[in-house]
């Protein structure tokens, strides 16, 4: 699987939009892209995927940039209930379920009011 | 039922001891998963478990010993654990494929005295 680079922790006030971006130049063709976040000692939450198009859902927005390399998370009205941890991660899902999904350092994110 | 159950949510045990982690879910996930988190890391994939049979051991000791007697059932054996074994043990289910991400439990905190 290919390997995600993100920043190690951003802020962002209450109300706005945050933007966590997400660098995974290696991704090869049949590679998706998942988001997940972990709030403080919780199991982590599904939040977001994609291949190629945009994604968005009742949580948050998944923009890809067209050569794949890149993906930014938009959470669009952050709350101080967003603060936890996000993890970019790309994986071939497997039919037979003997894919592994691997975490990388995730970025904190810090909503302040 | 759309949840992960994780029992117990904390375990204190010393490094004779033998226990076991449970975890359960009912919503006919085929693949389940175990992670161990350490404090401020992110999650390490464990085991991975397809149709009742171990697919992928992610060289773990032998001292932790993982078991699926059905598909709704996964656990995980522990005996003769050593202080740093101490973590967040995190439990996974997927459907087939995995497209729609994994569902995680809350996790059982363990601490090896």
């Amino acid at each position: 699987d290919a390997k995600t680079t993100q920043p190690t922790s951003m802020d962002c006030a209450e109300g706005r939009a945050a933007n966590l971006p997400c660098n995974h130049s290696t991704i090869s063709g049949n590679e998706y892209v998942y988001w997940y976040r972990q709030i403080h000692s919780q199991g982590p939450q599904y939040i977001i995927h994609g291949l190629k198009n945009n994604e968005t859902n009742e949580m948050a927005s998944l923009i890809i940039t067209e050569d794949r390399k890149s993906s930014t998370l938009i959470l669009p009205h952050a709350t101080l209930r967003d603060t936890a941890v996000y993890y970019c991660i790309v994986r071939v899902p497997s039919v037979y379920n003997t894919d592994k999904l691997i975490f990388g350092t995730g970025t904190r994110l810090q909503v302040f009011p | 039922d759309t949840e992960v159950t994780q029992t117990p949510k904390h375990l204190v045990m010393g490094m004779t001891n033998k226990k076991s982690l449970k975890c359960e879910q009912h919503m006919g996930h085929r693949a389940m998963y175990w992670y161990k988190q350490k404090a401020k890391k992110p999650p390490e994939l464990m085991f991975v478990y397809s149709y009742e049979k171990l697919s992928i051991n992610e060289s773990v000791p032998s001292r932790f010993s993982p078991e699926c007697p059905n598909s709704s059932l996964l656990n995980l054996h522990l005996h003769a654990l050593q202080p740093e074994d101490s973590a967040l043990y995190l439990c996974a289910s997927s459907s087939s494929g995995g497209y729609l991400g994994y569902t995680f439990g809350s996790g059982t905190r363990l601490t090896v005295v």
